[in-house]
């Protein structure tokens, strides 16, 4: 079992939905989560970065994090084809001392397309 | 200046060359990483420098050579390499977080797409 899981689509929405990604993890020593987007042949881009449980917004993008159940989402309202792009969803560990090691844990990517 | 940049772009090799890829940041970051990103699947960690050092290597092949002159640059020293190490290649950098250890926040570059032919 992969210590981060996430779907990798394709996902395919019309222009203006609502869109949901999701990640779930299996180790609770995760602590910071966050969301990168990146684009075909280009490095990825941070979008989101959260550590605690709760709602994180961003324009038209909000992190959810909730670490009782192991699962975070990304969601981008009024979606515009620009957003078409692989979604990663990255988690560090934190060591004793609450600081991380940098190293990231990256879930599969979700391919998402908004079409026009 | 809030941009890792990464040159070549692209870069065609034989499995007989030598060849260096390099990376600058100018954020002042202090640590620098090493990323090897397959088609459709997620950045692979290769190395990580802190201060300058190495504190990080994920059982890297030795055709694969590190170095970080100094804090604001990262090279990648590829010798030897294999048609499978065909790839595109990241670098990162990020701050330092508390007791010296790397900040999760990285700020990728846009990659070096490697073909060993």
């Amino acid at each position: 079992q992969k210590e981060v899981e996430q779907d990798p689509g394709p996902l395919s929405v019309p222009e203006g939905a609502i869109v949901s990604l999701n990640c779930t993890y299996s180790n609770s020593a995760f602590q910071y989560f966050m969301w990168y987007r990146q684009y075909s042949r280009k490095g990825p881009e941070l979008l989101m970065y959260t550590y605690s449980s709760g709602n994180k917004e961003d324009g038209r993008f909000t992190a959810q994090v909730d670490k009782s159940s192991k699962y975070i989402s990304l969601f981008i309202r009024d979606s515009q084809p620009s957003d078409s792009a692989t979604y990663l969803c990255a988690m560090v560990r934190a060591n004793a001392g609450g600081t991380s090691y940098g190293k990231l844990t990256f879930g599969q990517g979700t391919i998402l397309t908004v079409h026009p | 200046d809030t941009e890792v940049t990464q040159t070549p772009k692209h870069l065609v090799m034989g499995m007989t060359n030598k060849k260096s890829l390099k990376c600058e940041q100018h954020m002042g970051h202090r640590a620098m990483y090493w990323y090897k990103q397959k088609a459709k699947k997620p950045p692979e960690l290769m190395f990580v420098y802190s201060y300058e050092k190495l504190s990080i290597n994920e059982s890297v092949p030795s055709r694969f050579s590190p170095e970080c002159p100094n804090s604001s640059l990262l090279n990648l020293h590829l010798h030897a390499l294999q048609p499978e190490d065909s790839a595109l290649y990241l670098c990162a950098s990020s701050r330092l977080g508390g007791a010296g250890a790397p900040n999760e926040k990285l700020f990728f570059g846009s990659g070096t797409q490697l073909s060993v032919l």
